[in-house]
């Protein structure tokens, strides 16, 4: 299997610009977080899905943030309008419940700069 | 889900042993204890879980005390590619909880 994919690696956008992040989750894993991170606060987690469906969704900053998850194989998360504050690196992890572990596994990240 | 308290960053030469201790005061019964490691520009992996005593891997070691309500990751002769950030997580491997990362500690391993 070829990992958590995440694209793009990089973005750079302008204040008020729309911004899409994708993922594809690993193959057969039922669970799927998207993360933040940022050095003033950390790895922070903004929402997570089992099965396509978010569970829990309370770490999104507020209502410009959104998150997809139309299939088993494919999320977004989206930010519109975007802003300077939005900077950081995005992560995308996927996990499959009932191994033995529950690890995590994490993409490369999409880093996102906000002018 | 158990809080959980580690030291904010350590130094440490080539060639030393290394021990990263986290407190959990509060962690389940049915909680296991996992840590992670983060490179610049990456996302965490996955290195070592346990659930009480000691668990050794290719990677590292992980010292559980009978209580439970710390552990110790210990890492045998860093080089200067273990320079990374560690995250101790508690939570039910098995259960449907979210999973949340504290600060982590920052290990800068010197020439």
């Amino acid at each position: 299997d070829a990992g958590v994919i995440q694209s793009p690696r990089h973005e750079v956008t302008e204040m008020g610009q729309e911004v899409t992040l994708r993922c594809k989750p690993i193959s057969g894993h039922d669970y799927l977080f998207w993360y933040r991170q940022t050095m003033m606060r950390g790895l922070e987690l903004l929402i997570y899905f089992n099965n396509n469906v978010p569970i829990d969704d309370s770490g999104m900053p507020e209502d410009r943030f959104s998150a997809k998850m139309p299939n088993a194989s494919f999320s977004t998360l989206k930010i519109q309008p975007s802003e300077p504050r939005d900077s950081a690196v995005y992560f995308c992890a996927s996990r499959q419940l009932g191994t033995n572990t529950g690890e995590l596994f994490f993409g490369e990240g999409s880093r996102l700069t906000v002018l | 889900l158990a809080k959980t308290t580690q030291p904010i960053s350590m130094d440490s030469y080539e060639g030393q042993e290394v021990n990263i201790t986290c407190s959990h005061n509060n962690i389940a019964t049915n909680d296991y204890i996992t840590w992670y490691q983060q490179f610049p520009s990456q996302g965490p992996r996955f290195i070592i879980q346990g659930y009480k005593t000691k668990v050794t891997n290719e990677v590292a070691s992980l010292f559980i005390p009978a209580d439970r309500k710390s552990s110790t990751l210990s890492l045998p002769r860093v080089s200067l590619s273990d320079t990374a950030v560690y995250y101790c997580l508690v939570g039910d491997p098995g259960g449907y909880q979210k999973v949340t990362f504290g600060t982590g500690t920052k290990l800068q391993v010197i020439p």
